[in-house]
């Protein structure tokens, strides 16, 4: 089984309609983060949680909001979807700790997302 | 605010040539990593590169870092069909412990 596991893989909704996004993982790591891709855009960071209490906006969080409802899981909602949140969305965790750490990202396999 | 660009974006090359992948970032980066991703497929760490002169190496892959010039390059060696690919760089800076990524390099090796 994957270590970081996305559902659904794979999503058609309707303008204005609510859909959620799921992240769970089991390598029992602390940090949390959700991106999404766009062609010629690279990664962009969403919203990112450190820990459970812990939940902080990336550079485009505008129309997401999220939830860590468990060390292992964070999940990403849209609330009123719009065509233009149609993309490829990676949830991904990394160890953390101190400076020193590598603190290397692991992604999950990605939900394509399309709005119609 | 740290800014990471690649280029080139695209590169189309021949089976066996040697080729480079620049990574450029806009202000202090700690940290300098690697990513591979296949078509339609999730992100796979290569390297991470820690600290200025790291070289890091595997197989025919080969990635450095130059915080002064703030550069980082991913050289292919022989390339081979199977390295095809999508590549990222991303920074990451002290405190802010969080990527940014470049736009990413589509790499196509072609018989």
């Amino acid at each position: 089984d994957a270590d970081v596991t996305q559902t659904p893989r794979n999503r058609i909704t309707k303008t204005g309609k609510r859909i959620m996004l799921e992240c769970s993982q089991t390598k029992g790591h602390d940090r949390m983060y959700w991106y999404r891709q766009d062609p010629g855009l690279g990664l962009r960071l969403i919203y990112y949680s450190f820990d459970v209490k812990d939940i902080n906006k990336g550079e485009i969080s505008d129309g997401y909001s999220v939830s860590r409802q468990a060390q292992a899981k964070f999940s990403l909602s849209l609330e009123s979807a719009i065509p233009n949140q149609t993309a490829l969305y990676f949830c991904a965790t990394s160890e953390g700790g101190d400076w020193g750490a590598k603190n290397i990202q692991y992604f999950g396999a990605g939900t394509r997302l399309s709005v119609l | 605010e740290l800014k990471v660009e690649q280029n080139p974006l695209f590169l189309s090359m021949q089976e066996g040539k040697n080729y480079t992948i620049y990574c450029n970032y806009s202000t202090t980066s700690d940290r300098l990593y690697w990513y591979r991703q296949d078509p339609g497929k999730s992100l796979e760490s290569l390297f991470v590169l820690l600290s200025n002169g790291a070289v890091k190496q595997e197989g025919r892959l080969m990635a450095s870092l130059d915080t002064k010039a703030r550069l980082s390059t991913l050289h292919i060696t022989a390339a081979v069909h199977d390295l095809s690919a999508t590549y990222f760089c991303a920074g990451s800076r002290r405190g802010a412990q969080k990527l940014v990524f470049g736009q990413g390099t589509r790499l196509t090796i072609n018989p």
